[in-house]
């Protein structure tokens, strides 16, 4: 069975803080796709990244980066220099391959203050 | 940028009623999905559609439960007969097989009195 942890609840950082989220996953899948979702407080699910289980490389998008270690079964985001928008619950998930459906990670709630 | 839209955004019921979840999928996309999440929860999977069937459901969808396409264009979820623990966050989501990502539409908050 697939499981998702994010075992923080919840974050509070000060503007401008670097910030990083956990997530760590279990599959018996050889193969399969990892995601992060942001959820503002308006409520939509916005994509940040998907990652397959075939692509180690780290990836820096501005100020957002994911480390992703397969050895550790571990997909953590990091926020740099975070700013109030940044202000949201943050859902890390996984599915055995494309298109297929996605198990959630409980979320880590995110407050960045002025 | 395409946006996979649903309405209403929100919709209060009267338990033992039927409601009708709308979901309007990105145009290209051929793979569809209903996700909820209960106030302050995590995300749950309900059921995925693919080529005008069910393709997997969790253990949420039960009976009463049902999806269709009954347009080709418009995706809906009904619930036959409300229940107060049916109050969430209902979710679309569409995705095509060059990505492989779901997007996901803002959401239909169902409220049952």
């Amino acid at each position: 069975a697939q499981k998702v942890t994010q075992a923080q609840t919840e974050i509070s950082v000060v503007e401008k803080e670097d910030v990083t989220l956990d997530c760590v996953y279990e599959t018996r899948d050889t193969t399969y796709y990892l995601f992060w979702y942001k959820q503002p407080p308006s409520g939509e699910l916005v994509f940040l990244i998907r990652r397959n289980s075939f692509d180690e490389q780290n990836e820096i998008s501005g100020r957002y980066s994911w480390n992703f270690q397969k050895s550790t079964s571990s997909f953590n985001f990091t926020i740099t220099a975070s700013q109030v928008v940044d202000s949201a619950v943050y859902f890390c998930a996984l599915s055995e391959r494309g298109n297929t459906p996605l198990v959630f990670g409980k979320g880590t709630r995110l407050s960045v203050i002025a | 940028e395409p946006e996979v839209t649903q309405t209403p955004s929100h919709q209060v019921t009267q338990m033992g009623q039927e409601v009708i979840l709308r979901c309007v999928p990105i145009s290209n996309h051929l793979y569809f999905y209903w996700y909820r999440q209960i106030l302050g929860q995590k995300v749950e999977f309900l059921v995925s559609f693919y080529n005008n069937e069910i393709s997997e459901k969790s253990e949420i969808f039960d009976d009463q439960f049902s999806v269709e396409r009954p347009d080709g264009s418009n995706f809906t979820l009904k619930i036959r007969s409300t229940k107060l623990e049916d109050s969430a966050m209902y979710f679309c989501a569409t995705g095509d097989r060059s990505t492989d990502t779901q997007y996901f539409g803002p959401g239909t908050r169902l409220t049952v009195l």
